[in-house]
């Protein structure tokens, strides 16, 4: 069964960067099959995709965030992280790491349980 | 960016009635569409992608239909554990997009 598991503080001043960790289980992100995504959720409000990285390091961003986000893969560690520099009081966000299927075919699969990060000075 | 339209935004339904969601592509999007079931204070649970294919595990009753830009997901017979907030998601091109969601609440 696979699993995943953000980590990372709760709290972020602004103008700061924001950085999160996703633990994969039962999976690895060295498999071909899959994009490892983050995605986050404004309390309250609705999902928003922030990108993702395949296992060759390849990356694809929403263009919203792309100037402020940055998202790496560790293989070794079985990890994918996020960055996002500057951020503002918008960010405060539900963030999700979740697992994509690369072949387009079956959609996020499996996702982490979530974490809130807030941003506040 | 492709935008999602989900109609209703929310609704009451009682256990039992059978609840369609309707979900709108700005463009056309094949049947690259995913639907996910979610409550409060947990992550999305996918519940159909390809448009009409159901996720292993989840119940029968839950369907989903539509190709193009005008999908639907029907829940046959409402149950309690059903009530919920329901999105759609589109993964036919970049950034992915979701819709707005839908949330089921009780009458």
């Amino acid at each position: 069964q696979v699993q995943l598991q953000e980590s990372g503080p709760g709290l972020v001043k602004p103008s700061e960067t924001l950085s999160l960790t996703c633990t994969v289980s039962g999976g690895s992100v060295s498999s071909g099959s899959y994009y490892w995504s983050w995605i986050r959720q404004p309390p309250g409000k609705g999902l928003e995709w922030i990108g993702y990285i395949y296992y060759s390091g390849s990356t694809n961003y929403n263009p919203s965030l792309k100037s402020r986000v940055t998202i790496s893969v560790d293989t070794s560690k079985n990890q994918f992280s996020l960055k996002l520099s500057s951020v503002t009081a918008a960010d405060t966000a539900v963030y999700y790491c979740a697992r994509e299927h690369a072949t387009a075919v079956a959609g996020t699969d499996y996702w982490g349980q979530g974490t809130l990060v807030t941003v506040s000075s | 960016a492709i935008r999602m339209t989900q109609s209703p935004s929310s609704f009451s339904a009682s256990t039992g009635d059978r609840v369609t969601i309707t979900c709108r592509a700005s463009q056309g999007i094949s049947s690259y569409l995913a639907w996910y079931q979610q409550k409060p204070g947990k992550a999305p649970k996918l519940l159909i992608y390809a448009a009409s294919t159901l996720q292993s595990g989840v119940p029968s009753r839950f369907s989903g239909s539509g190709s193009g830009t005008d999908f639907t997901l029907t829940i046959s017979c409402l149950q309690s554990e059903d009530f919920a907030t329901y999105y759609c998601q589109q993964y036919y091109s970049y950034p992915r997009t979701f819709g707005g969601g839908t949330k089921v609440e009780i009458k």
